[in-house]
């Protein structure tokens, strides 16, 4: 089945910095998503991607859809403290028997030090 | 009012025991998931079910039985626990089945099961 490589594992960074995150797939999505999941909680949509080489922005996060439709990166810009969580990036399949399914990354914890 | 809703939160069991983990959507969707999240964080679709009929099981063992009374609702019966089972389980729900913009996926806050 399809798999999805997220990198990098965790990372622990200075309130104010910047941060990339990406996730590559075997195989072609036709939607990337990125969500965060807070302790406790359920994962909430951070940015979806519907065509390949998009780029959006929603306040401080960027995410691009890959031109190969293989890939997508989320950045981080001037990080803060309650962006602490773990980001999960997200394909969805448009055909076959898994239609619309979400197929999700091993996810990305994120510590900020203030 | 929470979009997706499902109890219990927290459940502790032993080994063996039938337990079942409810799942409501207040959002008119017609599609409805139930994830489950191991101890690692990796996230992993169990079933998937458009107005009420089941379209998505990914080879989750029979002891496993979502049931969806109507289409907002989707609960998931778990027969003769084991430890292995241990984790946390999302319910989630979209619009549609589809990969479009208006089929936007929906979590609950999870229902965090400990086989004991």
């Amino acid at each position: 089945g399809q798999q999805l490589n997220q990198s990098p594992q965790s990372m622990f960074i200075q309130e104010g910095e910047d941060v990339s995150m990406n996730c590559t797939s075997s195989s072609i999505f036709n939607t990337w998503l990125w969500y965060k999941q807070d302790p406790g909680e359920g994962p909430v949509l951070l940015i979806a991607l519907y065509k390949a080489g998009e780029l959006t922005s929603n306040g401080r996060l960027t995410a691009q859809f890959g031109i190969t439709r293989k890939d997508s990166f989320l950045n981080i810009s001037a990080s803060i403290p309650s962006d602490v969580g773990i980001y999960f990036c997200a394909g969805r399949n448009a055909g076959g028997t898994s239609y619309g399914k979400l197929t999700f990354g091993q996810g990305t914890i994120l510590t900020v030090h203030p | 009012d929470t979009a997706v809703s499902q109890t219990p939160k927290y459940l502790v069991t032993q080994m063996g025991n039938d337990k079942s983990i409810k799942c409501e959507q207040n959002l008119g969707h017609d599609t409805m998931y139930w994830y489950k999240q191991d101890s690692k964080k990796f996230l992993k679709i169990m079933f998937s079910y458009n107005n009420k009929e089941l379209i998505i099981n990914e080879t989750v063992p029979n002891r496993f039985s979502p049931k969806s009374p109507d289409k907002a609702h989707l609960n998931l019966h778990i027969n003769s626990l084991e430890l292995g089972d241990s984790a946390v389980y999302f319910c989630a729900s979209s619009q549609g089945s589809g990969w479009g913009s208006g089929n936007t996926i929906y979590f609950g806050e999870g229902s965090w099961l400990t086989v004991v």
